[in-house]
């Protein structure tokens, strides 16, 4: 049963121009949403977080817009640079002690 | 400060073997996560132990167990090994259980042949 879903599995950018990365939830318990970002023979690395109660964080580059009605989230990199070429993966957790986590975006940002 | 660290980095196993992963949180951490990533697929969860306790279990079948140390590092061990237990084992550590941010370490590369 996937509750969290990416249903872009890749997207390709122009450095310096705007990234959005989309995902959808099903599960109403969800409390907490994070993106991370992951590079080839690495582990997954926090990138910025959303509690439900907010509609917006932004952290440098990067924010991430949370529509609770929708039960979507996105996640905007601006500028995109070529560092950013990773796996991004959405991932949300309801008032327990596990993430679950989206199948990831496979961004590629261009020269 | 170092990161969470896991041993070994890639392991090649035949079916029907046994195999442990080990895990050492981030310092201070008292809670280490478990989790599974098949090739194209996000990481799924399979335990959580939080003061060397058992806090939570994925849907996993009972050939896989877990355990926690009291310096909070941490094993997960797989029985009978199928060709399916082929993944990225993954490991996170957190502050506690009401953390919401999991540190995820390298991973693990099992294949089972």
């Amino acid at each position: 049963d996937q509750q969290v879903k990416q249903n872009s599995p890749s997207l390709s950018v122009q450095e310096g121009r705007i990234s959005i990365l989309n995902c959808d939830y099903t599960n109403s318990m969800f409390d907490y949403f994070l993106w991370y970002k992951k590079y080839p023979a690495e582990g997954p690395t926090f990138l910025i977080s959303i509690s439900s109660i907010k509609d917006k964080n932004e952290d440098g580059r990067f924010t991430v817009f949370l529509n609770k009605s929708a039960k979507h989230l996105s996640l905007h990199i601006v500028p995109s640079q070529p560092g950013d070429s990773a796996v991004y993966f959405c991932a949300a957790r309801a008032n327990d002690y596990k993430l679950s986590f989206g199948a990831g975006t496979t961004v590629t940002v261009r020269a | 400060d170092a990161g969470v660290t896991q041993s070994p980095t890639h392991l090649i196993k035949t079916r029907g073997q046994h195999v442990t992963l080990r895990c050492s949180p981030i310092s201070g951490h008292k809670s280490v996560s478990w989790y599974q990533q098949v090739l194209g697929q996000g990481p799924q969860f399979i335990f959580q132990y939080y003061e060397k306790e058992e806090r939570g279990r994925g849907n996993f079948p009972d050939r896989f167990s877990a355990r926690q140390f009291p310096n909070y590092s941490s094993e997960l061990n797989v029985n009978a090994l199928l060709l399916g237990d082929s993944a990225l084992y993954l490991c996170a550590s957190s502050e506690g259980t009401g953390a919401y941010e999991q540190y995820f370490g390298p991973g693990t590369r099992l294949t089972v042949t």
